[in-house]
């Protein structure tokens, strides 16, 4: 069966430049988490949407981070002016419910800024 | 501040050998506790989970976890580790609370001789 993909797998970006990260997640699934992964370091936590209700983004760095889910589908991280200390893996995992439900992950979207 | 820390970022092993990964935690309340398991170019995978019962828990792989509350420890262990065993693992702890986010271990480093 389809599991979670992420959209583009790697993009490089300028710095300054705006970017958007896409998540499928597996179709059913009502959570979805965005995680950021920095070079040899664990995921952290950036945001968490219950269907369409973003209801966690105590994670994101700064108001240069923004994600939706407006359908309680598809998602979008989008990033607006990017730094160099953007450049890490974003994650997105995606879970059946609220509750204590396996998260399953994505690929992740490599993003390098130059 | 909940953390979770695994002392050793990288194991070296031969095949055959027994494994054991190390996992500390730090948290206020009731934990929660995961391994999961990151391949080069793969997403993360769960490996085993901890809610609550029985301490010693099994997974995937051959892999099995035991919770010590009084040691804050949950390690993970193989009795026989395979070639393919090599890869990057962390170690998750989240809450009771609405959002389950994951707060993650820097991850140990496998690497297997042959």
């Amino acid at each position: 069966g389809a599991g979670v993909s992420q959209s583009p797998r790697y993009k490089v970006a300028k710095r300054g430049q705006d970017v958007a990260l896409r998540c499928d997640p597996i179709s059913g699934h009502v959570s979805l988490f965005w995680y950021q992964q920095a070079l040899g370091q664990g995921p952290e936590f950036l945001t968490y949407f219950q269907n369409e209700a973003q209801l966690d983004k105590s994670g994101l760095p700064s108001d240069r981070f923004f994600a939706e889910r407006p359908e309680g589908s598809v998602s979008t991280l989008k990033i607006q002016r990017t730094q160099q200390e953007d450049s890490a893996v974003y994650l997105c995992a995606s879970s059946f419910g609220g509750g204590l439900y396996e998260q399953y992950f994505g690929p992740g979207t490599r993003l390098t800024v130059t | 501040a909940q953390s979770v820390t695994q002392p050793d970022i990288h194991i070296t092993v031969s095949e055959g050998a027994s494994l054991e990964l190390r996992c500390n935690y730090s948290y206020g309340a009731t934990p929660y506790l995961f391994w999961y398991v990151q391949s080069p170019g793969q997403g993360l995978q769960l490996l085993l989970k901890y809610f609550s019962g029985d301490t010693l828990v099994q997974g995937i792989k051959g892999f099995e976890a035991e919770f010590k509350r009084s040691q804050s420890s949950f390690n993970l262990r193989k009795p026989s580790v395979h070639w393919s065993d090599a890869a990057e693992y962390f170690c998750a702890v989240t809450n009771a609370g609405n959002n389950r986010k994951l707060i993650w271990g820097l991850g140990t480093s496998l690497a297997v001789n042959p």
